[in-house]
């Protein structure tokens, strides 16, 4: 049962629209990552975090913002949305000094800018 | 940077048989290695680890290898089911990269 929660699922708005998307985890996981993906096409890091105050950006060109304020809290804004944001965003958590358990994924916001 | 190559974009079997997905890595050679399944529409669950110093790994009908000379994990599922159709990802380390996938039908 997965331990990691994004809201909403579904999201459509419109162009210029600022949005949040919401990741939790109950796991006291330090690592956690976004992902976005379109369908049938390959999973690409957009921002990752170590820890409380760490962000980075991934390899993916993104105009979305993330902050980490606290652990257990990974939100992701788009100042603006575009058409070109419409895309399956994922994200993820992993605890690397508990080796054997891999990432522990959300189920996804499916956002669509009209 | 690292390269992950995931061979076959589809595999296509007859239920039953066994499915074979291969994962092949460019540059450093991982200390371990992640094997992942996709629904549709769904987030990545994982299935298997597997280290540098282990040539094997199984978990019920699930086997994972792992050559590090050949730069390459082999992943198969036996006796395969319609229901283990689905993508297969496989990641490595601490990476935070996956393949692009295979995607796996059984037919019954």
């Amino acid at each position: 049962e997965a331990d990691i929660y994004q809201t909403p699922r579904y999201l459509v708005i419109g162009t210029g629209k600022k949005i949040t998307l919401e990741c939790s985890q109950t796991m006291g996981h330090d690592k956690m990552y976004w992902y976005q993906q379109d369908p049938g096409m390959e999973l690409h890091l957009i921002h990752y975090s170590y820890g409380v105050n760490s962000t980075e950006k991934g390899d993916l060109s993104s105009e979305s913002t993330v902050s980490r304020i606290r652990t257990e809290h990974f939100p992701l804004t788009l100042e603006s949305a575009r058409p070109s944001h419409t895309s399956q965003y994922l994200c993820a958590s992993s605890e690397w000094d508990r080796l054997g358990v891999g990432y522990t994924f959300g189920s996804g916001t499916r956002l669509t800018v009209v | 940077s690292q390269k992950i190559e995931q061979n076959s974009e589809a595999l296509n079997i007859q239920e039953g048989k066994t499915a074979t997905l291969t994962c092949n890595y460019t540059n450093y050679s991982p200390a371990y290695l992640q094997w992942y399944r996709q629904d549709p529409g769904r987030g990545p669950v994982f299935l298997l680890l597997i280290r540098e110093n282990e040539k094997e790994k199984r978990k019920e009908r699930l086997k994972v290898t792992f050559d590090t000379t050949l730069k390459q994990s082999l992943f198969h599922i036996t006796a395969s089911q319609p229901a283990d159709s689905a993508t297969y990802l496989c990641a490595l380390d601490g990476d935070m990269r996956f393949g692009a996938g295979t995607r796996l039908t059984v037919k019954p």
